[in-house]
């Protein structure tokens, strides 16, 4: 299967500061989604993103798929963008399937 | 966004015991279905992907006797785990395929979630 790796695995920031997190992947892709799962365990769609650029709010994401990565960036982190974000993609062959990375867990102190 | 539920959110019960647990895609119907598990602070495992009208296919490792899969119509797929043993205690996560129709992108929404605990 695909292997997708994301970086860094923890992260600690004080309310207000920027981070990028990132994700990189083993093969092309026709699909890559971003989620945030919250403390309760939800998983929430922030970015469909497969190519290119797209913005929501405080949230912005690039993916450039020749290079086989994606970034997502947070800006003016907030105490509820706690949690862990996932990256995760598609291959066309594969039906659906989502390749998961392993996280990262980003924790915002007051 | 797409909303899909999963009920119930938290489960407890006696070891030996079968526990179902339903998936709905409340405003889209899906053509497929993901039931993964994910333990504390680990990644999503996927278990199986269902597809309605078919038998569901199981990743390698998953024993497809003891977590049961049902996928009856495009907008319900419930997930029976036989005879639950301490073990099997996980957080439970499906999702639901949207494939894109009616302007909407290839996107994957997930449920909120069941918790079992098996004592």
């Amino acid at each position: 299967g695909i292997q997708v790796e994301q970086s860094p695995p923890d992260l600690i920031l004080q309310e207000g500061a920027n981070s990028t997190l990132r994700c990189n992947f083993s093969d092309s892709v026709n699909n890559l989604q971003w989620f945030h799962q919250n403390p309760w365990g939800q998983l929430i769609n922030l970015f469909y993103i497969p190519s290119g650029t797209k913005q929501n709010g405080r949230l912005s994401a690039t993916t450039v798929a020749t290079e086989r990565y994606s970034l997502l960036y947070i800006s003016s982190s907030q105490t509820t963008d706690s949690g862990v974000y996932f990256c995760a993609v598609m291959r066309g062959s594969t039906l659906g399937r989502l390749y998961f990375g392993r996280g990262t867990q980003l924790t915002v102190w007051p | 966004g797409a909303v899909v539920s999963q009920h119930p959110s938290r489960v407890i019960c006696k070891s030996g015991t079968s526990v179902k647990i339903e998936c709905r895609s409340l405003d889209f119907q899906a053509t497929t279905m993901f039931w993964y598990r994910q333990f504390p602070k680990k990644s999503l495992m996927l278990m199986a992907t269902s597809n309605e009208g078919s038998k569901a296919t199981y990743e390698q490792g998953v024993e497809k006797d003891k977590f049961l899969i049902n996928h009856a119509s495009l907008t319900l797929s419930t997930l029976t785990v036989t005879s639950a043993h301490p073990e099997d205690s996980s957080f439970y996560i499906c999702s639901a395929r949207d494939p894109g129709t009616s302007g909407r992108t290839d996107t994957q929404y997930f449920g909120p979630g069941t918790r079992l605990t098996v004592l």
